[in-house]
């Protein structure tokens, strides 16, 4: 089932340049969220949305921005890439009270050189 | 603030054997999922627990929850190698976020 899809699932970008992940779904969910995977460190929340336009902050938001301006799209934004951001990004949604569980993208791998 | 602990970080097990996993959590839940995950790839649903005693089972994998002691655990029956595998418990919290453990990997030797 594609409900969810991320793009890019493999990127390689330089130090200090700007990188727009995209999630895209086609469930109608309100919710969206951005995880970063990190060995050792499991799976961290960034940011996530609960609505057309309406954003708020994960654990390790600084140097993430999102935008969500229709309910299909979630974007994610390194606004100036850095080593440390180099991680598997996973894009989730759930539906209110999440009753079905979160569903998961496939992920995009994302390296900072 | 949320924190979700699993136990262990890591198992290898016997083909035969069986084993339970153990999800800790700080704070007040009535909401705990558990999820697989294989190396390089996405996260796959396993069970979704809504309730107090909730008890769920598929083929040899079995997840419970105790909200009053804050604990879920994931037991599996006579492992097989296709079993082997990342495991993640993950709580639901205020603003309908998920707060993940750190993860189980499962090694099951033949």
């Amino acid at each position: 089932d594609a409900g969810i899809t991320q793009s890019p699932r493999h990127k390689v970008t330089e130090t200090g340049t700007p990188v727009t992940l995209r999630c895209h779904q086609t469930e109608n969910h309100r919710y969206m969220y951005w995880y970063r995977q990190d060995p050792g460190h499991g799976l961290r929340l960034i940011h996530y949305s609960y609505g057309v336009k309406d954003t708020d902050k994960g654990e390790v938001s600084d140097g993430y921005s999102v935008s969500r301006s229709k309910t299909e799209d979630f974007l994610l934004t390194l606004e100036s890439a850095t080593s440390s951001q180099t991680s598997v990004y996973f894009c989730a949604i759930s539906a209110i009270r999440a009753d079905y569980g979160y569903t998961f993208g496939s992920g995009t791998r994302l390296t900072v050189v | 603030e949320l924190k979700v602990e699993q136990n262990p970080l890591f198992l290898s097990m016997q083909e035969g054997k069986n084993y339970t996993i153990y999800c800790n959590y700080s704070t007040t839940s009535d909401r705990l999922y558990w999820y697989r995950q294989d190396p390089g790839k996405s996260l796959e649903s396993l069970f979704v627990l809504l309730s107090n005693g909730a008890v769920k089972q598929e083929g040899r994998l079995m997840a419970s929850l105790d909200t009053k002691a804050r604990l879920s655990t994931l037991h599996i029956t006579a492992a097989v190698h296709d079993l082997s595998a990342t495991y993640f418990c993950a709580v639901n919290n205020a603003g309908n976020m998920l707060t993940f453990g750190g993860g189980t990997r499962l090694m099951v030797k033949p």
